[in-house]
């Protein structure tokens, strides 16, 4: 059971805006910075929100946020290319380690 | 632009040990404002971290594995290594190597490892 908690499977159409989840609690979220990253057909992660910020040549219809112990990522304006595997990453300070969550499969219908 | 090259055998016997190397390039390891690290996925599985190190030495282990491992870095050769102790076949995994940036609590990546099967069997 992972320590972080995503939905394991969102569909949206092409052009749709979807969130993705990522729910922790004050030992991790609420007082860290959370990752978020894309794989699509079990490739390489690929980093698509660090913290508040978007890395280098990710598009800009990716945007993140937070509130208290629950983090999301939002894609507006969904694209095929999307499809993919989301996972979401941060610091938990009772573990002393890393947490990850379990995992979004996000379908483009 | 920032590369990281994971290297190593991709085939390791049971209860032998797992060697992979992580050589950096586009940056410096002893650059201080981030932590390298290691994260493995089982086939068909989520992501799982191993363990990070600081350029200073300061490791940081995943309570599950902690008895098993090792993270090292070499600064003259601008490469991190991880060794994984009495493997079995449920370490069977792609494992990458990443840098996590400090501010924030290290505890996410902002650029991975291609990554690399390893297989643990007879």
């Amino acid at each position: 059971q992972s320590a972080l908690t995503q939905e394991a499977s969102v569909s949206g159409t092409v052009g749709q805006k979807v969130t993705l989840s990522c729910t922790g609690n004050s030992n991790n979220i609420g007082n860290y910075a959370v990752g978020w990253y894309q794989q699509i057909s079990h490739g390489a992660p690929k980093t698509v929100m660090f913290g508040n910020s978007l890395p280098s040549g990710i598009p800009d219809r990716f945007s993140g946020s937070k509130s208290g112990t629950t983090a999301s990522l939002t894609i507006s304006g969904l694209q095929p290319e999307d499809e993919a595997a989301y996972y979401c990453s941060t610091w938990d300070y009772s573990l002393s380690a890393v947490v990850f969550g379990g995992g979004t499969k996000l379908t483009v219908l | 632009q920032l590369q990281l090259q994971e290297s190593g055998p991709g085939l390791v016997k049971p209860s032998e040990t797992l060697s992979l190397t992580c050589t950096v390039s586009g940056d410096s390891i002893s650059n201080p404002y981030y932590y390298w690290g290691w994260i493995r996925q089982p086939p068909g599985k989520g992501l799982e971290w191993i363990g990070s190190i600081y350029y200073s030495g300061n490791t940081y282990y995943n309570p599950s594995l902690k008895s098993r491992v090792t993270i090292s870095v070499d600064s003259s050769k601008n490469q991190f290594s991880l060794k994984l102790s009495s493997v079995t076949a449920a370490d069977t995994a792609v494992y990458y190597c990443a840098r996590l940036p400090g501010f924030g609590g290290a505890g996410s990546t902002d650029y991975w490892g291609q990554g690399t099967l390893v297989t643990v069997s007879s």
